[in-house]
C-alpha cells in the first residue's frame, strides 16, 4: 500500500533562497507531523497537525520556518531565506490519530542542503 | 524536559548473538515507548510499543522491556543476523501528547 511520500527526495539551494518540501500522508491519517534530523544527531520534532489545525508548532526554531496543511491531506513545509544551519534530512510522520498509542509512519525524507 | 538518552552510539556483535540496547530517560513518566528501526538514507520504521503498565513486549525475534521503576527501556534482538544491521532508535510521548521524542540511536553492526 501507499506509504507517506515525500518530495522533492533532494534539494540543493543558495543560502538567502526560500524552499518548500511536501508531505503526502497515508490517506486517513488525521496526525502529521514534521521533523528534523542533522548528521549525528537524533529527530528534532519541528510541527504537529491535527487536520488542518497545529497544536503544537513549538519544535519550529525560527519565524523563518512554516508549515500548512490543506484538506487534511498534503503538508508543507517552507523555510524563508534559508541558512547553512537548515541544512538537514526533513522527515514526516504520520498516524491514524494522536501520537502516544500510536505508531508514526514515517516518509523518507527531503534532504535539504544550503551552499 | 524529558531527556532520552541510548547509551551506545554503536554496537558490534557477531551473527546468532543476542543484541541489547539500552534506553534511558529522566523527569518524565511516558505512558508508552516506542522503538523504531532506521536504515541509511530511510526514514525510521515502527518496531514495537510498550505501554507503561507492560512489563515486556515480544515480536517474533525481538523483545523489548519497560522498567518505570528504573526509567529504562531494553531492546532486545535474538539470533541476531547481518540483515538486522541498522540504526535502532527510541522514543517516547512528550507530555503535551503532541510528538515523540526521540533518542539518537543506537548503530548496531552484525558481522556474519
Amino acid at each position: 500500500g501507499a506509504g507517506v511520500s515525500q518530495s522533492p527526495s533532494n534539494k540543493v539551494t543558495e543560502k538567502g533562497k526560500d524552499v518548500e518540501l511536501r508531505c503526502d500522508p497515508i490517506s486517513g491519517h488525521t496526525a502529521l507531523y514534521w521533523y528534523r534530523q542533522s548528521l549525528g544527531q537524533g529527530l528534532e520534532f519541528l510541527i504537529y497537525f491535527q487536520g488542518n489545525s497545529a497544536p503544537d508548532k513549538s519544535g519550529l526554531p525560527s519565524d523563518r520556518f512554516s508549515a500548512e496543511r490543506t484538506g487534511g491531506s498534503v503538508s508543507t513545509l517552507t523555510i524563508q531565506r534559508t541558512q547553512q544551519e537548515d541544512s538537514a534530512v526533513y522527515l514526516c510522520a504520520s498516524s491514524p490519530g494522536r501520537q502516544g498509542n500510536q505508531p508514526q509512519h514515517f516518509g523518507d525524507g527531503t534532504r535539504l542542503s544550503i551552499l | 524536559s524529558q531527556k532520552i538518552e541510548q547509551n551506545s552510539e554503536a554496537l558490534n556483535i557477531q551473527e546468532g548473538k543476542t543484541a541489547t540496547l539500552t534506553c534511558n530517560y529522566t523527569n518524565y513518566s511516558p505512558a508508552y515507548l516506542q522503538w523504531y528501526r532506521q536504515d541509511p538514507g530511510r526514514g525510521p520504521v515502527f518496531l514495537l510499543l510498550i505501554r507503561e503498565n507492560e512489563k515486556e513486549k515480544r515480536k517474533e525475534r525481538l523483545k523489548v522491556t519497560f522498567d518505570t521503576t528504573l526509567k529504562q527501556s531494553l531492546f532486545h534482538i535474538t539470533a541476531s543476523q547481518p540483515a538486522d544491521s541498522a540504526t535502532y532508535l527510541c522514543a517516547l510521548d512528550n507530555q503535551a501528547g503532541t510528538a515523540l521524542i526521540f533518542g539518537k540511536g543506537t548503530t548496531l553492526s552484525v558481522s556474519s
